[in-house]
């Protein structure tokens, strides 16, 4: 079965230290990748997506992620974090067969900033 | 402006009285979904609908009905709600070929 694993449950950065979310998907083919952001108490915020094309894919608020087939990852990075990036990280991958629309999501990354 | 809208956002029930969480989107789009977010499990597919009359299981459908009588409307009922239940509920939304999912803001359901 498709699967998507996040494997930190919880990481603790300094504030304009960089940053590295784990993301590992099981899937056969190029599947779709999503990186999604949820701060306390809101919803949800697409970061950035890969359908295709280039691995290296740039997304809002200075998130980038790579797409690795070798290794079935997607991490998402941050040169420099900020107070405000502090919120939960959601990786998601589409699931095979259906569209876009169906996810499969990990079970997130909460990130805390230290000042 | 895109939006998908859940009504209500928040709401504390009781064990066994029925309760309806609406979803709309005003994009047109086929597609749309249910999924809950409990903590440590992050988001799980309830149901989903590829088009109006057409609705299928997710990972997670025990408990919850479904109806897409509307290309904007995918209603998520729950019969007989039970405290295992209480969860963070979004409804989603995305063209079949298209690469842009939306999400509504979030229904907090608290069963007691």
């Amino acid at each position: 079965a498709q699967s998507v694993t996040q494997p930190d449950i919880h990481i603790t950065v300094s504030e304009g230290a960089s940053l590295e979310l784990r993301c590992n998907y099981s899937y056969g083919a190029t599947p779709y990748l999503f990186w999604y952001v949820q701060s306390p108490g809101q919803g949800l915020q697409l970061l950035l997506k890969y359908f295709s094309g280039d691995t290296l894919v740039q997304g809002i608020k200075g998130f980038e992620a790579e797409f690795k087939r070798s290794q079935s990852s997607f991490n998402l990075r941050k040169p420099s974090v900020h107070w405000s990036d502090a919120a939960e990280y959601f990786c998601a991958v589409g699931k095979v067969g259906g569209s876009q629309g169906n996810l499969i999501f990990g079970k997130g990354t909460k990130l805390s900033v230290k000042p | 402006e895109a939006q998908v809208t859940q009504n209500p956002r928040y709401l504390i029930t009781v064990t066994g009285k029925k309760l309806t969480v609406t979803c709309s989107q005003n994009m047109n789009h086929e597609y749309m979904s249910w999924y809950r977010q409990d903590p440590g499990l992050g988001l799980r597919q309830i149901y989903y609908s590829m088009n109006v009359e057409v609705t299928d299981k997710g990972d997670v459908p025990e408990g919850y009905k479904v109806s897409r009588k509307e290309k904007r409307n995918f209603p998520l009922i729950l019969e007989s709600p039970s405290p295992n239940q209480t969860s963070l509920y979004f409804c989603a939304s995305s063209r079949t070929d298209g690469n842009t999912i939306y999400f509504g803001e979030g229904s907090w359901l608290t069963v007691v």
